[in-house]
Order: structure tokens, then sequence, then C-alpha cells
């Protein structure tokens, strides 16, 4: 089946220091990617739609300043979260839709990146 | 507002069959599906269901209801690896899926 590669699947940075996020399809393109965040024990909130070629489509409440969203090519997002505090210390997870099955197509996970600011 | 609900915790036994309900009220429908999460790792795909119905994979069933906003997902032959979150979530109008908070599911031996 179809599979979302993220990475790194870990990282640890200090406050005030930048990360990207990796967000692949590995065989299949996708048109369409979303990021979500995750807090311990509650549900996915997503962040942002990023659609390839154009502009991200934050939610309300994400700081597009703060979490810049990449979707230069069919198969490649990527998320960089800028001067990181200890209050975005979160899971964030991608995930793509297979171009070709249409809006309803099954929706497929990266394996998430945890994030820790000291 | 659009809103997903579903128990927050359930408890059943190795071997045993267990219930997991969700209800939803969401501006349009699009679909619903059922997603497996284990602590620490992306939600992985269970089931996709649009029309009114059961549908079957193996051990696991889903079934919809539209006319009631109701939705379950059924789980046979309980297995301690199934013990992990279920997330329901909703697609609206808008093709935009709507998260429930997930059910946690505690299996005993």
């Amino acid at each position: 089946g179809a599979v979302v590669s993220q990475h790194p699947s870990r990282v640890i940075c200090k406050s005030g220091t930048s990360v990207k996020i990796e967000c692949r399809s590995l065989d299949f393109q996708a048109t369409t990617m979303f990021w979500y965040r995750q807090f311990p024990k509650q549900s996915l909130m997503l962040m942002a739609t990023s659609n390839e070629g154009s502009k991200a489509t934050y939610e309300q409440g994400v700081e597009k300043d703060k979490f810049l969203i990449n979707h230069a090519s069919l198969t490649l997002s990527t998320l960089t979260v800028t001067s990181a505090h200890p209050e975005d210390s979160s899971f964030y997870i991608c995930s793509a839709r297979d171009g070709t099955s249409g809006d309803t197509g099954e929706l497929f996970f990266g394996e998430g990146s945890r994030l820790t600011v000291l | 507002g659009q809103n997903i609900d579903q128990p927050t915790e359930m408890t059943a036994t190795e071997g045993a069959i267990v219930q997991i309900n969700c209800t939803y009220q969401t501006s349009g429908f699009n679909g619903l599906f059922w997603y497996q999460q284990h602590a620490g790792e992306a939600p992985t795909f269970l089931s996709y269901n649009v029309l009114d119905g059961l549908e079957e994979k193996g051990r696991f069933s889903s079934f919809l209801s539209r006319s009631k906003g109701y939705s379950y997902l059924l789980l046979k032959e309980l297995q301690m690896k199934d013990s992990a979150s279920y997330l329901c979530a909703v697609m609206d109008s808008n093709y935009q899926l709507i998260w429930g908070a997930g059910t946690k599911l505690i299996i005993k031996p």
C-alpha cells in the first residue's frame, strides 16, 4: 500500500532554534498534504493544509510565520518550526492523500515526529 | 458547530468482542473513517464508510447510519495488540476531516 515517510522521528533542540520536518509520499503523488499536531492523550489538531505549488492554508490560531510549510513537489512537504520554544514540544504528524483517489481517498499518515524543545 | 463524540476509554477481555461507538454532527458528510493509533505512533487506517451498512474486514467491522449520525467499530477475537486508541473521523462538505478525541481501548488477559 501507499507509504508516507516522515523524518526525523525524534528531534531535540534548544529554545530559539529552528527545526525542519520532512514528509514524503513514497509511491504516489500527493497534491495535498496535511500537517497535524497532537498533544498527549488528545486528538489530532489540523494545523495546515499544504497544496503542491501554492501557499499552505493555515487553520485558525496557527501562526503561519512560526510554522512554515513548503510543498515544493508532488512527493515532498516540509514543516519548519521557527524559533522553537518549549511550548512547541509536541508530536507532529503529516498525512497525504493519493491524488488519483480524489478528495475521498484514504488518508495515509507519516510515522510522526516528536519534537522536544529544551 | 461540528462535533464528534466517542467514549474516552473502554476495557475488554482478550478473545472477546467490543463495540466502539461514534456519533457525529458535521456540516455535510463525505464519509467516516476509523483509525487505530498506538501510543507514540501515527494513526493507521482501519476503515472507510460512506454508505449505510456494515463493512467487514477480517476481525474488524465498521457500521454507518447516516440518518442517525452514528457509526461503530466492532472488534472481534480481541488480541492484546489491539490495545490502542481508536479515532473516529468524519469528512465534511469541504472534504476536511473532523476528528474525534479517540477511544482508548484496554485489553485485559
